[in-house]
């Protein structure tokens, strides 16, 4: 198995672009989520998913999009990139929502100029 | 390099020596926490879990304490080693407002230096 696989790992963006972070894993997991890590701010959710066709917002939802049209896939859309959404993002999964750990993958290094 | 955990506070310890690394959670209804630990350019890696009906668990070199009266959660690596050093974080499982879904949320993390 591949565990949760990220592309790209590094990306350089112009403000007002939009761009699609991919996630993919390959364990057959329920539960699918994206986190943004700043410096000193630990990762804060952005984005989580239970199952196939069902979304939810984290804690900070504002200027991301998220579909989960496949259990295996969950990416996450940037609508219009500003340089206050320069971070690094990690995508993790797990067998369900509530009790058990998640694994990451090796996150996307995004920056906005 | 990774800029993550620039401002993190910082435990220094000599090999071989055991290192304890303390977290605050925020809620009293979580009842599922979770260490992780993350090295330079690596996304968070799973240590050791503990549910809220328990007080202490065990993993290899490594226990977890839970103080549900102060809302405390502790790491305890023994016999630590250079390639123990890294960031780590706890993590807690939050009820969802609306729906009943529960999401994790990460305390800022600490990063551990080992020195040899």
């Amino acid at each position: 198995n591949a565990g949760v696989t990220q592309t790209p790992k590094f990306q350089v963006l112009k403000t007002g672009q939009s761009m699609t972070l991919q996630c993919a894993q390959d364990m057959n997991h329920e539960y699918m989520s994206w986190y943004r890590q700043d410096p000193g701010m630990g990762l804060r959710l952005i984005h989580y998913s239970v199952g196939a066709g069902i979304t939810d917002q984290g804690e900070v939802p504002n200027g991301y999009n998220v579909s989960r049209s496949t259990t295996e896939d969950f990416p996450l859309r940037l609508l219009s990139a500003a340089p206050s959404q320069t971070s690094v993002y990690f995508c993790a999964s797990s067998r369900d929502s509530g009790n058990q750990p998640q694994h990451f993958g090796d996150g996307t290094r995004l920056s906005i100029l | 390099g990774e800029s993550v955990g620039l401002h993190l506070p910082t435990l220094s310890v000599q090999e071989g020596d055991n290192s304890i690394i303390n977290c605050a959670y925020s809620n009293s209804a979580s009842d599922y926490f979770i260490w992780y630990k993350q090295e330079s350019g690596k996304g968070p890696q799973f240590i050791i879990d503990i549910r809220s009906n328990m007080d202490k668990r065990q993993g290899q070199r490594v226990t977890v304490l839970l103080n549900k009266t102060v809302k405390h959660l502790s790491l305890q690596i023994a016999a630590t080693q250079p390639g123990d050093s890294a960031v780590y974080f706890c993590a807690e499982i939050l009820p969802s407002q609306d729906t009943g879904r529960r999401a994790l949320t990460f305390g800022s993390g600490t990063r551990l230096q080992v020195q040899p």
